[in-house]
């Protein structure tokens, strides 16, 4: 398997600041990682692809100015959330997929739960 | 379009019952399908994907490519069985979108 951690688990923040989520792989080098976001009782909707080294790809409809993505490293991506209004609250999840191994299973962070007040 | 639907928000079946919570596909590729189960309080993680043909915790599903479907079937059902299901699809582009998830609830 994979271990995914992310951090922090929960954030309340102000509106109109902005919040940094991390995810970490933490036994395994990942080129790619997935954000995806989970509104309350609703499926997972894939948010962005964070790719090692480059620009993340986006899915239609959402933002990449409002949702900052950075992969710096084949062991960290991190979402920053500008400029937070209340209704960016919602639960985020990261993912990574061994691309290596072709298996297509994707091993999920425990997510973060955003409070924009 | 790509698109995964699970039709059934909340399936709610005694111990001992049988189980199928359904999944339909829409791909125009050749599908690569996933169950990903989510325990109360846990992550989410895979379950079984059918590439492998394998039962898990007495959890099987087959690709039926002329129904465009993947259910997921439980002989017998078991209290510790009760969390949200997901159906899943990988896409050509490593992308993996999501049903809308069932939540089965095993009753005593």
């Amino acid at each position: 398997g994979a271990v995914v951690s992310q951090h922090p688990s929960r954030v309340i923040c102000k509106s109109g600041t902005s919040v940094k989520i991390e995810c970490r792989s933490l036994d395994f080098q990942a080129t790619t990682m997935f954000w995806y976001r989970q509104f309350p009782k609703q499926s997972l909707m894939l948010m962005a692809t964070s790719n090692e080294g480059s620009k993340a790809t986006y899915e239609q409809g959402v933002e990449k100015d409002k949702f900052l993505i950075n992969h710096a490293s084949l062991t960290l991506s991190t979402l920053t959330v500008t400029s937070a209004h209340p209704e960016d609250s919602s639960f985020y999840i990261c993912s990574v997929q061994k691309t290596a191994a072709n298996t297509g299973e994707l091993f999920f962070g425990e997510g973060s739960r955003l409070t924009v007040l | 379009a790509q698109r995964v639907t699970q039709p059934e928000k909340l399936l709610s079946v005694f111990k001992g019952a049988p189980v199928e919570l359904k999944c339909n596909y829409s791909y125009s590729g050749s599908p690569e399908l996933f169950w990903y189960v989510q325990y109360s309080r846990q992550r989410l993680q895979l379950l079984l994907r059918h590439i492998s043909r394998e039962s898990i915790k007495g959890f099987t599903a087959d690709l039926n490519k002329g129904e465009t479907s993947f259910h997921l079937k439980k002989p017998f059902a078991q209290e510790e069985d009760s969390a949200m299901y997901y159906c899943a699809l990988l896409t050509g582009g490593f992308k993996t979108i999501f049903g809308a998830g069932t939540r089965l609830f095993v009753k005593a």
